[in-house]
């Protein structure tokens, strides 16, 4: 159980364009996604989190109107890359956790990841 | 903020040897510390995970332990092989901007190289 998909799993794309990323959970509702980046042979660093029908929070640094996120239900969260940049390629990697698990977090459920290339 | 400290960066052992990957953190409201694996290209993977309300957890070859008085945790791997080669990553909860759903901050992460 709790699986996370995510698609593409890599695209190449032009400087300038945009590029989606969708995310979803398959056998569980998540009300919370998290959007991570992870450059090579770096760490995972959180994006922003993202709530089923509401805005997204981001983290300190991160351009909210480069990076649109797009939760509009329980098991679709969408990332969008605007405009594009070659310094925007990396590894994109959302995430997930099955509800209900009380007082400390559920164990946090990874999709494939996005590779990004911007030429 | 919460920061997650990883060491080591690299590790080489041979196999069958044991390996230890120690992580601090410096949010005493953390109260979940799971561990991830990543191999080459590929999404990390939930290894084990560890809840402020107990020191230590195992599961087969894998063991992670906890010190919440001086705010580190540690991965110990023994009888490694081969297959365990990857990167390694601690993470700490934080809490989230919602009420009652917390984040992660990840280690910088370990890179283990088991030999045969």
């Amino acid at each position: 159980g709790a699986v996370v998909s995510q698609h593409p799993s890599w695209v190449i794309c032009k400087s300038g364009t945009s590029v989606k990323i969708e995310c979803r959970s398959l056998d569980f509702q998540a009300t919370t996604m998290f959007w991570y980046r992870q450059f090579p042979k770096q760490s995972l660093m959180l994006m922003a989190t993202s709530n089923e029908g509401s805005k997204a929070t981001y983290e300190q640094g991160v351009e909210k109107d480069k990076f649109l996120i797009n939760h509009a239900s329980l098991t679709l969260s969408t990332l969008t890359v605007t405009s594009a940049h070659p310094e925007d390629s990396s590894f994109y990697i959302c995430s997930a956790s099955p509800p209900g698990q009380g007082t400390y977090n559920s164990p946090l459920h990874f999709g494939n990841g996005t590779r990004l290339t911007v030429t | 903020g919460e920061n997650v400290e990883q060491h080591p960066s690299t590790l080489s052992v041979q196999e069958g040897d044991s390996a230890v990957i120690k992580c601090t953190y410096s949010d005493s409201a953390s109260n979940y510390f799971p561990w991830y694996k990543q191999e080459l290209g590929k999404r990390p993977q939930l290894i084990i995970d560890i809840r402020s309300n107990v020191g230590e957890k195992k599961d087969q070859r894998i063991a992670v332990t906890l010190n919440k008085t001086a705010k580190h945790f540690s991965l110990h791997i023994t009888e490694t092989q081969p297959e365990d080669s990857a990167v390694y990553f601690c993470a700490a909860s934080i809490m989230g901007p919602y009420a009652g759903f917390q984040k992660l901050v990840f280690g910088t992460g370990t890179r283990l190289l088991v030999s045969p």
